[in-house]
């Protein structure tokens, strides 16, 4: 089995840049998809493929890669971005695997 | 516009089994992949298993192995996941999601009890 880490909580100031962090090995060799969930909600798909953006999310959501840690950036972060951010990946399985998730809190 | 729909909520006593459905609209079927995920009440989110378009066949995830099976019906475009022995522990909201989950369903409450 392999393990994806996120920091529990992440707290910034409306404007600000928020940064969300997901480590672990496979990460080296494989893509992330990043998602946002929001209470009551099913999750958003907001970043694929490390760096790609789907259709309707907005610029200010950025992914990056380096190594073994995947970022998912927010620059400008906005009161409705208040949300649960999970990373996930595939394993050479073909297995998918979520990352414990980060409550991102905007104010 | 892909769109999925969910079958309703379901209460399920110790050791049943459940088999919750999910419509594809917009799409056809075979054009997806399919995944299934859930998350029980306060925690986070669980991938039970998927289409791998690699190799043309679905995996589960490992701890779910012998009790989850996902088929599909292409005449209806219909995606079914069912979960057997359950446990109090398999109480969750289940979530079905096309190829990169993209687009999800609107969930599917399972509670287990007796």
């Amino acid at each position: 089995s392999y393990e994806l880490t996120q920091p529990s909580s992440v707290s910034v100031s409306p404007g600000q840049t928020a940064r969300i962090t997901c480590s672990g090995d496979v990460l080296a060799k494989k893509y992330v998809r990043w998602f946002q969930q929001k209470p009551g909600q099913a999750p958003v798909l907001v970043i694929y493929k490390d760096t790609e953006r789907p259709s309707g999310i907005p610029e200010r959501f950025s992914g990056s890669s380096s190594g073994t840690t995947v970022t998912l950036t927010i620059s400008g972060a906005q009161v409705e971005d208040e949300a649960d951010y999970y990373c996930s990946s595939t394993a050479d399985n073909a297995a998918w695997v979520f990352g414990g998730g980060t409550k991102l809190t905007v104010l | 516009q892909v769109q999925l729909v969910q079958s309703g909520a379901e209460v399920k006593k110790p050791g049943a089994s459940v088999k919750v459905s999910c419509k594809v609209s917009g799409y056809t079927l075979s054009q997806l992949s399919m995944h299934w995920v859930r998350q029980a009440p306060g925690k986070g989110l669980e991938w039970m298993g998927g289409f791998d378009p690699e190799d043309g066949e679905t995996v589960y995830a490992q701890r779910f192995q012998g009790r989850v099976t996902m088929t599909e019906d292409t005449s209806t475009d219909t995606a079914y996941m069912e979960l057997s022995s359950l446990r109090s522990e398999d109480t969750a909201v289940y979530y079905c999601g096309t190829t990169e989950l993209l687009v999800w369903g609107q969930g599917t409450l399972v509670t287990v009890s007796s």
